[in-house]
């Protein structure tokens, strides 16, 4: 089984809600990593999870907060965002930091 | 670090059609993937293929490590294979992608 899940599939919210993101894998891949995506742009890697730890954080604001709760779960808890937040949010897991990536669904975000 | 530069950007065909995207890398590959993104925004695994040939039904792909491009082939194009294909790299360091600009596809019926 090859399936990432992702939840929900669509969100909208306020500038000043809090929120999460949730992805769930059960490949028993050890690497989970969280993209951003705009309009007819690629995806944009925001934050790699190895191990559970976090090994890569490519400078994104704080507003975004990652959180891996196990080897199966990784968390994004959203904070204050901008309209210009609005993307689609990936999630991919591998079986090492360097392997072969899958990827969720992704969860289509809009700030208003 | 490495660029990835695929083509072309945009490509129309007639359903039944066959076609052949490129991707060309700057430095060497050890880590090759192509992906198709439907229209809902799903990343499907189309191929892992740092070199050699892979087939999987309409699809193949060709990767020349050597002379640094890889080549997706999609025969008898339907309209499900309509969206934007990705040619990916994926550092042998960090485990980061690094995306091409990608091909964005349409196949008319």
């Amino acid at each position: 089984d090859t399936e990432v899940t992702q939840t929900p599939k669509h969100l909208v919210m306020g500038m000043t809600n809090k929120k999460s993101l949730k992805c769930e894998q059960h490949m028993g891949h050890r690497a989970m990593y969280w993209y951003k995506q705009k309009a007819k742009k690629p995806p944009e890697l925001m934050f790699v999870y190895s191990y559970e730890k976090l090994s890569i954080n490519e400078s994104v604001p704080s507003r975004f907060s990652p959180e891996c709760p196990n080897s199966s779960l990784l968390n994004l808890h959203l904070h204050a965002l901008q309209p210009e937040d609005s993307a689609l949010y990936l999630c991919a897991s591998s079986q090492a930091r360097k392997g072969e990536q899958y990827f969720g669904p992704g969860t289509r975000l809009t700030v208003t | 670090g490495i660029q990835v530069e695929q083509s072309p950007p945009d490509l129309i065909l007639q359903e039944g059609a066959n076609s052949t995207l490129r991707c060309n890398f700057s430095d060497s590959v050890n880590n090759l993937q192509w992906f198709h993104q439907n229209p809902w925004g799903q990343l499907i695994n189309l191929f892992y293929i740092p070199s050699g040939t892979k087939q999987n039904g309409r699809l193949s792909a060709t990767t020349v490590a050597t002379e640094r491009y890889s080549l997706l082939y999609i025969s008898s194009s339907q309209t499900t294979d309509s969206g934007v294909y990705f040619c990916v790299h994926g550092s042998s360091n960090t485990g980061k992608l690094i995306f091409g600009q990608g091909t964005t596809l349409q196949v008319k019926p």
